[in-house]
């Protein structure tokens, strides 16, 4: 079955700096992944997608990166703020499974200022 | 603009009775999902529509859980009877396509349900 994990559980740096978040997925090869903020007690909201022939995308301070090979996905925050703080889920396609987004567990973000 | 309407945002009940919880999604969007959300779990995918009709329902945890959508602007989840374990934030998402394109997925605030 398609497994889907966020490197770690929680992230701290300082304003400012640059936050990475990664997350790798096994047994599948999805068309295309999203990446969503969640804030505490609200639902997902959709960030970006990036297509499995796209390197990188940017939005803003935001950029993400898609590597097939290494079956992987980085998630990168420039500048960040203190506003930035909130967990980050990654999600992949798993249309070829005859289902829709498969979800990572999330990486809670904290930056302090 | 509205978004995903979910009722009620918080939920407390006892262990074996019904619950009902329900989803307004954006309107135009062809597609419907329902979502769990538990600490241990994340974020499970329980069944998904498109068009009104069931796409997936492989996730749906046994036959306490039931979904319809009568129509394109509304949704039901029922659990019943419900147990402890059921205890969970349960998320509505909709979006445009058919749920296997990638278009993004706009989700409600969800309903915080606690059986005790």
């Amino acid at each position: 079955s398609q497994k889907i994990e966020q490197n770690s559980e929680a992230l701290n740096i300082q304003e400012g700096k640059t936050a990475t978040l990664t997350c790798n997925y096994t047994n599948y090869s999805p068309a295309y992944l999203q990446w969503y903020r969640q804030d505490p007690g609200r639902g997902p909201v959709f960030l970006l997608l990036i297509r499995e022939n796209e390197k990188e995308k940017r939005k803003e301070r935001l950029k993400v990166t898609f590597d097939t090979t290494l079956k992987q996905s980085l998630f990168h925050i420039t500048a960040s703020q203190p506003a930035d703080s909130a967990t980050y889920l990654c999600a992949l396609d798993a249309s070829q499974a005859g289902t829709a987004l498969i979800f990572g567990k999330g990486t809670t973000l904290s930056v302090s200022s | 603009d509205a978004g995903v309407i979910q009722s009620p945002r918080h939920e407390v009940t006892e262990m074996g009775q019904e619950v009902t919880l329900r989803c307004k999604p954006i309107s135009g969007h062809n597609s419907l999902f329902w979502y769990r959300q538990t600490m241990m779990r994340g974020l499970e995918l329980l069944i998904y529509f498109n068009n009104n009709v069931p796409i997936d329902d492989s996730g749906m945890p046994e036959d306490r859980f039931s979904a319809k959508m009568p129509n394109a602007s509304f949704s039901t989840l029922k659990i019943q009877p419900s147990e402890p374990r059921d205890s969970a934030v349960y998320f509505c998402a909709s979006s445009l396509g058919s749920g296997r394109i990638n278009q993004p997925q706009h989700f409600g605030d969800g309903t915080r349900l606690s059986i005790l």
